[in-house]
């Protein structure tokens, strides 16, 4: 059983459309991040949140916007996506944001997203 | 900037047998941790084994262990006694022992392995 949680598992919507992938850890982990992952590819890192506030964005397109309400949530919210956003999207937890030996990261089942 | 390759994009193993895949990297650092990780059709990216760059001996964690070979800068993963639950896309990750951060887990191409019963 995975310990970070991802909702929900299979999302389609149209390029005008608004919706929103959530993820949820109960670990106590103070670093939350956003992955993407596009077929027989590695994930890309898209954010990373460390204590609740937005520490790295990696030049990700303002359609996506991250949130992190509290420690143990984490949204991204999407807007006017096109289809090439379509993939895989991870969420992952680590204890802190060095994300090191003693603070690897734990990964979700991910979101498959469909842009129509 | 430090990269990871992994040169075999598919692998196919027995079950009961024994696989190895490979994994380099390249960096100037002295201090990172390496990490494999495995993605199963599940899609969840499960740690497998990590290994700090400062300690010698070889990580071992059940059936898995791990050839860390520093001055080579290699860092390939056996997988004993393959069953079939090990069929997955395995990932090697370096990351940098040096700030926070702005580190990120750099990840190699991933290998799929295939295990026949």
């Amino acid at each position: 059983d995975t310990e970070v949680t991802q909702t929900p598992k299979h999302l389609v919507m149209g390029m005008t459309n608004k919706k929103s992938l959530k993820c949820e850890q109960h670990m106590g982990h103070r670093a939350m991040y956003w992955y993407k992952q596009k077929a027989k590819k590695p994930p890309e890192l898209m954010f990373v949140y460390s204590y609740e506030k937005l520490s790295i964005n990696e030049s990700v397109p303002s359609r996506f916007s991250p949130e992190c309400p509290n420690s143990s949530l984490l949204n991204l919210h999407l807007h006017a996506l096109q289809p090439e956003d379509s993939a895989l999207y991870l969420c992952a937890s680590s204890q802190d944001e060095t994300g090191n030996y003693n603070s690897p990261l734990h990964f979700g089942n991910g979101t498959r997203l469909t842009v129509t | 900037a430090q990269t990871v390759t992994q040169s075999q994009p598919e692998m196919s193993v027995q079950e009961a047998e024994t696989v190895t895949l490979s994994c380099t990297y390249d960096t100037s650092e002295s201090d990172y941790y390496l990490f494999w990780y495995k993605q199963p059709p599940s899609r969840q990216m499960i740690l497998v084994i990590r290994q700090e760059a400062y300690k010698q001996q070889n990580a071992t964690e059940n059936r898995f262990s791990v050839n860390f070979q520093k001055a080579a800068k290699s860092f390939s993963l056996k997988i004993s006694d393959s069953q079939l639950g090990d069929a997955a896309m395995y990932f090697c990750a370096y990351r940098s022992g040096y700030g926070g951060a702005t580190n990120k887990l750099i990840f190699g191409t991933g290998t799929l392995l295939a295990v026949q019963p």
